[in-house]
């Protein structure tokens, strides 16, 4: 079975454009996650979703963030417009249940110049 | 509030020492889960274990084992025999009960096992 998949998996860019990240979860899970993972504060969760719907984005950094899930198989999250310090490894994760486990993507590794 | 501390930031070892890596986690939850992940240095996250907060059976998995005690807070990884390809970077993290999904993640334990 596929894991979850993420596109880009590099992305750089210069600092004002804009940047969307792309996620598409495992087959048959309900729930999908978008973490941040950077040096200085670690894994943290941005924003994640039950059946499409956005349940917690207390950790979007900003306004500048935004993420959507049009329909089970896909969500992308979004920088507008991005800034040196939205540097970072961007995960996404799905579970079958919130509280189940969660599996990762591989991550898209974004430089913003 | 939620709190998951991996006091070792770096351990060393040669290979097939063990080694135990050390978690503690703080809720007022009754019912939580904890977790396990390894990310190597390719960089994706590895599920390693899951357990609920309403078994402290220990469990072993080959050369891994993990000791669950509620009495000290502790969700300890142990690697028995170690080897080169264990060099990772190890994740304790924390899920709440009930309907609740978000993880929280420790700091992380970087563990550079040398031939």
């Amino acid at each position: 079975d596929a894991g979850v998949i993420q596109s880009p998996r590099h992305e750089v860019t210069e600092m004002g454009q804009e940047v969307t990240l792309r996620c598409k979860p495992i087959s048959g899970h309900n729930s999908l996650f978008w973490y941040r993972q950077t040096m200085m504060r670690g894994l943290e969760l941005l924003i994640y979703f039950n059946n499409n719907v956005p349940i917690d984005d207390s950790g979007m950094p900003e306004d500048r963030f935004s993420a959507k899930m049009p329909n089970a198989s896909f969500s992308t999250l979004k920088i507008q417009p991005s800034e040196p310090r939205d540097s970072a490894v961007y995960f996404c994760a799905s579970s079958f249940l919130a509280r189940e486990t969660q599996y990762f993507g591989p991550g898209t590794r974004l430089l913003v110049l | 509030a939620q709190k998951v501390t991996q006091a070792q930031t770096e351990i060393s070892v040669v290979e097939k020492e063990d080694v135990t890596l050390d978690c503690v986690y703080e809720t007022r939850d009754t019912t939580y889960y904890l977790f396990w992940y390894k990310q190597p240095p390719s960089g994706e996250l590895v599920f390693l274990i899951r357990r609920n907060s309403f078994d402290e059976q220990n469990e072993i998995s080959g050369r891994y084992s993990w000791n669950f005690q509620k009495s000290t807070s502790s969700f300890n990884f142990t690697i028995t025999a170690s080897q080169v390809v264990d060099s990772a970077v190890y994740f304790c993290a924390q899920g709440r009960g009930g309907s609740q999904g978000n993880l929280i993640f420790g700091k992380g334990t970087k563990l550079s096992v040398k031939p």
